[in-house]
């Protein structure tokens, strides 16, 4: 059964860092393109990056374009996402996913980030 | 800047069908974008039900469908029940790894 378990978050300041989570089980992470998708309270879904899997190309939305990092360690099975500079609107819940054909397969359950002072 | 659209919410009747559609602001939708389909229950993660415009993920019912209808992606529920009741996101691939969402539809079932 696949599994994808989000970890790291929490109540940051503005400006603040933190690091997010994801990990996989059940499938093969190191063939796996991996994502990260996010939802702020009451709001949609927005994709954030895309990493494939060995880590040579990554893609983000302009949003978090030069703050936000994905990476992943394929050893242990583990999507990350380094979180700098964070700002109110970064507030959202935080899903992983991995990747089937340009699309969403399987989900984790997400993990919350509170920007605020 | 280029958006996605969907219908903010919908109704159908039990036992009824129902086509959501996806489209973009500017431009149409075809398979070149991928379309993809996602189901939301409030307070539960999103569960994916289309891919690739017409392919259902595993364990999904039959009587889920996605395809192109004249410039938008769709997704028809055939026989409609009360567990549909549900938040519906389309995605597309846009290239250059970028995905879009659209803003999803409400969907009542009653």
């Amino acid at each position: 059964e696949v599994q994808l378990v989000e970890s790291g978050g929490g109540l940051v300041q503005p400006g603040g860092s933190l690091r997010l989570s994801c990990s996989a089980s059940g499938f093969t992470f190191s063939r796996s393109r991996m994502h990260w998708v996010r939802q702020a309270p009451g709001k949609g879904l927005v994709w954030v990056s895309r990493i494939n899997n060995d880590g040579s190309t990554i893609t983000y939305a302009d949003s978090v374009k030069g703050r936000f990092t994905i990476s992943r360690d394929n050893a242990n099975n583990i999507l990350h996402l380094q979180m700098n500079s964070l700002r109110a609107e970064d507030t959202a819940l935080y899903y992983c996913a991995s990747d089937n054909s340009h699309a969403f397969d399987s989900w984790g359950q997400g993990t919350l980030v509170t920007v605020s002072s | 800047q280029t958006v996605v659209t969907q219908e903010p919410s919908f109704s159908v009747s039990p036992g009824g069908t129902v086509t959501l559609t996806c489209g973009l602001s500017s431009g149409s939708v075809s398979t070149s974008y991928y379309p993809s389909w996602n189901q939301q229950t409030p307070g539960q993660a999103p569960r994916t039900l289309i891919y690739n415009t017409n392919s259902r993920s595993s364990g999904v019912p039959d009587r889920f469908s996605g395809s192109i209808l004249g410039n938008k992606a769709a997704l028809t529920i055939t026989g409609a029940q009360a567990d549909d009741e549900s938040d519906y996101y389309c995605v597309l691939y846009m290239g250059n790894g970028i995905w879009l969402f659209g803003g999803g539809t409400k969907l009542t079932v009653l």
